[in-house]
């Protein structure tokens, strides 16, 4: 089983600054099954990036994918009140095809 | 605007079956470019996927779950549900219906989550 692991667990950043989300992959995956959510609190999850690169709609270009193999990044630039939220990274593969990392914590 | 709405009962005995079913409103679940799948959120935890189905009936289902999960789709109702077996207090989550778009394998669109608690 493929094990996405997230670092840090919790980032505590001020607005305005750039915040560095990490996702490790045990194995190498194609960086087309790479993507990215954010959850606030009490919210389903939303969809930030696909394709390890590729913003979803509606979603600023603050926010940035990068990466391939089995390293991968999110990075969050000018950071705004409403970005300190819980963000995920999940893969598409073999069983049990789609797995998340367990998550890294923004506060301020 | 593609919406999903689970809905069900949120309080299940153990050792019962826990039934949900998500409603799609704003897009066809009979589409080729997409599966519907169920994704779970035990509390103050990550996701776990729990399995998708197709609009053809073809389904696949997390081996976590040792076959205790079976899904439906309804492409009349454009509903597909889920029903899960043999409930424990390990089921207790918020459980999300959400779209995965198919080939690039992500989920695009949720439901807003219906918290399920398994308890006598």
């Amino acid at each position: 089983e493929i094990v996405l692991t997230q670092s840090p667990g919790t980032l505590s950043l001020s607005p305005g600054e750039t915040a560095t989300l990490s996702c490790r992959v045990s194995e190498s995956v194609s960086s087309t099954y790479l993507a990215w959510y954010q959850q606030i609190p009490g919210q389903a999850p939303r969809l930030l990036i696909y394709g390890a690169s590729s913003r979803a709609t509606g979603i600023p270009d603050r926010f940035s994918g990068s990466g391939s193999g089995t390293d991968f990044t999110l990075t969050i630039s000018r950071l705004e009140p409403e970005d300190f939220a819980v963000y995920y990274c999940q893969q598409f593969g073999s069983s049990p095809r789609y797995t998340f990392g367990q998550g890294t914590k923004l506060e301020i | 605007q593609v919406q999903l709405q689970e809905s069900g009962p949120r309080l299940v005995k153990p050792s019962q079956t826990l039934s949900l079913t998500c409603t799609v409103s704003g897009g066809s679940i009979h589409s080729v470019d997409h599966y519907w799948s169920w994704v779970r959120q035990h509390p103050g935890k990550g996701l776990e996927w729990i399995g998708y189905i197709y609009f053809s009936g073809a389904t696949y289902y997390n081996p976590s779950l040792k076959s205790r999960a079976t899904m439906l789709v309804d492409t009349f109702k454009n509903q597909f549900s889920l029903w899960l077996s043999s409930v424990t207090a390990a089921d207790t989550a918020v459980y999300y219906c959400a779209r995965d778009v198919y080939s690039y394998f992500y989920f695009d669109y949720w439901g807003q989550g219906i918290p399920v608690t398994v308890s006598s």
